[in-house]
């Protein structure tokens, strides 16, 4: 039962233009929602996160935005760099939960 | 500030062999969790220590094992490994429930 959801495994982005992930989920007791990107041979890197009690966060280039009644978030990237190219997953928890559930990932790249 | 460590960073494993993995939390961290990532997959959580103790756990079987120590770092301990096992072992520390920093991982290939 995939709880979380990247229906996109691969984005390809001109460098400069925004990018767009998507991530959906099914379990309504999810309140918090992280980003993170890796990169080949090493560990997830925190991005950005968002709370259910806002429908957007922004830290410079990246924004994430909450879409609770369609249990959908995506993060927008602008502009894209070369060093933006790595896989990016979304991931949810619970209140009082202690586990992180994890999207499949989608491999951005971004083409000069 | 110390981030995440882990070791080793690879290992090949026979299967029905014995593993222990080992990871240190980055400074100030009290928490810290344990996730497989299967090839092409997102990490799937395997268990949480806080304050020694375990603090959750995942789908995973028994033979999945794991100790925190008072200075909060924390092993993994694979008891008669399979090949299924074959995976990228990644730990993350945390203060409490608060967001999650991972280190690197261990590769492990069991044959």
């Amino acid at each position: 039962d995939q709880q979380v959801k990247q229906n996109s495994p691969s984005l390809s982005v001109q460098e400069g233009r925004i990018s767009i992930l998507n991530c959906d989920y099914t379990n309504s007791m999810f309140d918090y929602f992280l980003w993170y990107k890796k990169y080949p041979a090493e560990g997830p890197t925190f991005l950005i996160s968002i709370s259910s009690i806002k429908d957007k966060n922004e830290d410079g280039r990246f924004t994430v935005f909450l879409n609770k009644s369609a249990k959908h978030l995506s993060l927008h990237i602008v502009p894209s760099q070369p060093g933006d190219s790595a896989v990016y997953f979304c991931a949810a928890s619970a209140r009082g939960a202690q586990k992180l559930v994890f999207g499949q990932g989608t491999r951005l790249t971004i083409n000069p | 500030e110390t981030g995440v460590t882990q070791s080793p960073t690879h290992l090949i494993k026979t299967r029905g062999q014995q593993v222990t993995l080992r990871c240190s939390s980055q400074s100030g961290h009290n928490t810290v969790s344990w996730y497989q990532q299967a090839l092409g997959q997102g990490p799937q959580f395997i268990f949480q220590y806080y304050r020694e103790e375990e603090n959750g756990r995942g789908n995973f079987p028994p033979r999945f094992s794991g100790l925190q120590f008072p200075n909060y770092s924390s092993e993994l301990n694979v008891n008669a490994l399979e090949l299924d096992d074959s995976a990228l072992y990644l730990c993350a520390s945390s203060f409490w429930q608060e967001t999650q920093y991972f280190g690197p991982g261990t590769r492990l290939l069991v044959l």
